[in-house]
């Protein structure tokens, strides 16, 4: 079965510091792949995706995202975080079964201290 | 440049009275997804609608539950009975479909209901 694993549920980080958020999925072909960030009280909002071509994608706010076939992985990265990167953050694996339809990891909460 | 549409924002319902959530898709969409979000917990897929169509309920509960995505409107997601454990945030994504857009999905605000 397809699915979506964050290892990570939270992690916490100096202001400053480099971040990285890891993503692993279970899907037989090459699937989308999404990174959405929520902050309290909010709706998702797209953060960077992954369908083909150049494995190394770029996204808002600073972060990127490297996809690793070999090792089924889409982690996502900032080289420096700052206080208002604090959210939730989802990665997402978009389904072509029949119909369309994105599944999503469980999130990873991300803390930054001063 | 309106994104999606969900209302209410917020909700509050005494067990066994009715919730409807509505959602207006982004313009040019007409791809319509719902997902719930328990506390502490992640997005679980509910349900995929184009117009007048259901494509995907297999996120659904088998009761009480039901949504439509009619030829004018927007999208309802009506919750019968409701229980405590229906309290839950809801969004609504939308999508066009195009092979551009690689089926990028874009999530309204959110529609939070509390039962009491």
């Amino acid at each position: 079965a397809q699915s979506v694993t964050q290892p990570d549920i939270h992690i916490t980080v100096s202001e400053g510091a480099s971040l990285e958020l890891r993503c692993n999925y279970s899907y037989g072909a090459t699937p989308y792949l999404f990174w959405y960030v929520q902050s309290p009280g909010q709706g998702l909002q797209l953060l960077l995706k992954y369908f083909s071509g150049d494995t190394l994608v770029q996204g808002i706010k600073g972060f990127e995202a490297e996809f690793k076939r070999s090792q089924s992985s889409f982690n996502l990265r900032k080289p420096s975080v700052h206080w208002s990167d604090a959210a939730e953050y989802f990665c997402a694996v978009g389904l072509n079964t029949g119909g369309f339809k994105t599944i999503f990891g469980a999130g990873t909460r991300l803390f930054v201290k001063a | 440049n309106a994104g999606v549409m969900q209302n209410p924002r917020h909700l509050v319902r005494r067990r066994g009275q009715e919730a409807r959530l509505r959602c207006s898709p982004m313009k040019g969409h007409s791809h319509v997804y719902w997902y719930r979000q328990l506390p502490e917990e992640g997005l679980k897929f509910m349900v995929y609608l184009q117009k007048e169509n259901i494509i995907d309920e297999s996120g659904m509960p088998k009761e009480r539950f039901s949504a439509e995505f009619p030829k004018e409107g927007p999208s309802i997601l009506r919750i019968q009975q409701v229980v405590r454990g229906d309290s839950a945030a809801y969004f609504c994504a939308s999508s066009s479909r195009k092979q551009d857009s690689g089926n990028t999905i874009y999530f309204g605000e959110g529609s939070w209901l509390t039962v009491v």
